[in-house]
């Protein structure tokens, strides 16, 4: 069973920093592009990133571009999100999720995890 | 980028009703358009890709139908568990935007 379990979020000051993990267990992790996805309290979705399988592939949105990181541990199994310069507008759950299909680069998402809430307040 | 738009930005329909829900695209994205549904305190859940192919385990009455720019999810009798969100999406290259949702009520 594919399973994607987040962590990492909680509550930090406007310029802080945070960074979100997302443990992937039911399927072979280093075969797939992994994303985040966010959404703002009452909102909509939002593609935030995206990592290829091998992990030297990455791309942003352009709200994120500069201030985001994305990486992954493949031996581990794990996604990260590195967050820097937190502003206010960054208020959201974070979704990890996977890319349908073996080795597509293709922002398509079959399996998504729980959420984890990251508030930006002061 | 090509945005995605979806109409209308909630409905309110009775239990067996047919309900359908546009999404267009501001330039032609051909098949490569998602549908995805997320009830309320839940994950999203996907529903329908390649504009039409229905994702595993999700019932037929739900179909999606369109190409290019212009696309329909429709709900064909609509359940009390299909009160939800749905998004549209376009899938085939970043940013992978997403419409603004439809929500979706029993009357």
């Amino acid at each position: 069973e594919v399973q994607l379990v987040e962590s990492g979020g909680g509550l930090v000051q406007p310029g802080g920093s945070l960074r979100l993990s997302c443990a992937a267990s039911g399927f072979t992790f280093s075969s797939y592009w992994m994303h985040w996805v966010r959404q703002a309290p009452g909102k909509g979705l939002v593609w935030v990133s995206r990592i290829n399988g091998g992990g030297d592939n990455t791309a942003y949105a352009d709200s994120v571009k500069g201030r985001f990181t994305i990486s992954r541990d493949n031996a581990k199994n794990t996604l990260y999100l590195q967050m820097n310069s937190l502003r206010d507008e960054d208020t959201a759950v974070y979704y990890c999720a996977r890319g349908m299909t073996e080795g597509s680069g293709y922002y398509l998402f079959d399996y998504w995890g729980q959420g984890s809430l990251v508030t930006v307040s002061s | 980028d090509i945005q995605m738009t979806q109409s209308p930005s909630s409905l309110s329909a009775s239990v067996g009703d047919r309900v359908t829900i546009t999404c267009r695209a501001s330039q032609g994205i051909s098949n490569y358009l998602a549908w995805y549904q997320q009830k309320p305190g839940k994950v999203p859940k996907l529903l329908i890709y390649a504009a039409s192919t229905l994702q595993s385990g999700v019932p037929s009455r739900f179909s999606g139908s369109g190409s290019g720019t212009d696309f329909t999810l429709t709900i064909s009798s609509l359940q009390p568990e299909d009160v939800a969100t749905y998004y549209c999406q376009k899938y085939n290259s970043a940013p992978g935007a997403f419409g603004q949702g439809t929500k979706v009520e029993i009357k």
